[in-house]
């Protein structure tokens, strides 16, 4: 059973970089078989699609792609989200998902459970 | 990018149906068949209901199903069983010549009541 699991700092401070980690068990990354992407819930707002990732290639959300970053190590078999000088805005739940096929308009298929972030001094 | 256009919630009685609306344009539900839905319990992992507007993953119960009309996409829960009750968010893929994303609609508090 596919399962992933999202992990990295619960507080950043203003200007600071967020980074992320999505350990994914139960699949290689590295069999290009999928993309696998980044989606975040802002308090009281609806999902938001960061990026994803696919064989070394990268997509972003036209809005983020200056200040994001998704990479994949796959000797860890993970995943990677950096954000660059955050503010209060990107507080937000952050998800971890696979994309079921090859293509940034394949549906999200497996999930992480979330990893809450809050951007504050 | 706007996000796609949901009412923020809906609701009915247990054996009742309700569909929910999922409102775009012309770049993204209007000129593709990649809408896809999702169920959301807060704590939980959402879960994939519906893809390419009414297809079913394994798994997912008959009593959902989906549809597109022009810009508009919808997803209808027949026989409401209290375990609906959850948030739904759609999404959909929008291209254009220099911007290919995906986008996902600001979610609807589904009731059973």
């Amino acid at each position: 059973q596919l399962q992933l699991q999202e992990s990295g700092p619960g507080l950043v401070e203003p200007s600071e970089t967020l980074s992320l980690t999505c350990t994914v068990s139960g699949d290689s990354i590295s069999n290009n078989n999928y993309y696998w992407g980044w989606i975040r819930q802002s308090p009281g707002k609806g999902l938001e699609w960061i990026g994803s990732l696919y064989s070394g290639y990268t997509f972003y959300n036209p809005s983020l792609k200056s200040r994001v970053t998704i990479s994949a190590d796959t000797s860890k078999n993970h995943f990677s989200l950096k954000a660059t000088s955050v503010t209060a805005a990107d507080t937000a739940m952050y998800f971890c998902a696979r994309q079921r096929c090859t293509s940034i308009y394949c549906p999200f298929d497996y999930w992480g459970q979330g990893t809450q972030v809050i951007v504050s001094s | 990018q706007s996000a796609l256009t949901q009412p923020p919630s809906a609701s009915g009685s247990p054996g009742q149906s309700v569909t929910i609306s999922c409102t775009g344009t012309s770049s993204d539900i209007g000129d593709y068949n990649y809408v896809s839905w999702y169920q959301h319990h807060p704590g939980k992992a959402p879960k994939l209901m519906i893809y390419e507007v009414k297809k079913r993953p394994s798994g997912v119960p008959d009593r959902f199903s989906a549809s597109k009309s022009g810009n508009t996409a919808s997803l209808t829960v027949s026989g409401l069983q209290a375990e609906d009750d959850a948030v739904y968010y759609c999404s959909s893929y929008s291209g254009s010549s220099d911007n290919n994303y995906v986008v996902f609609g600001g979610g609807t508090k589904l009731t059973v009541l």
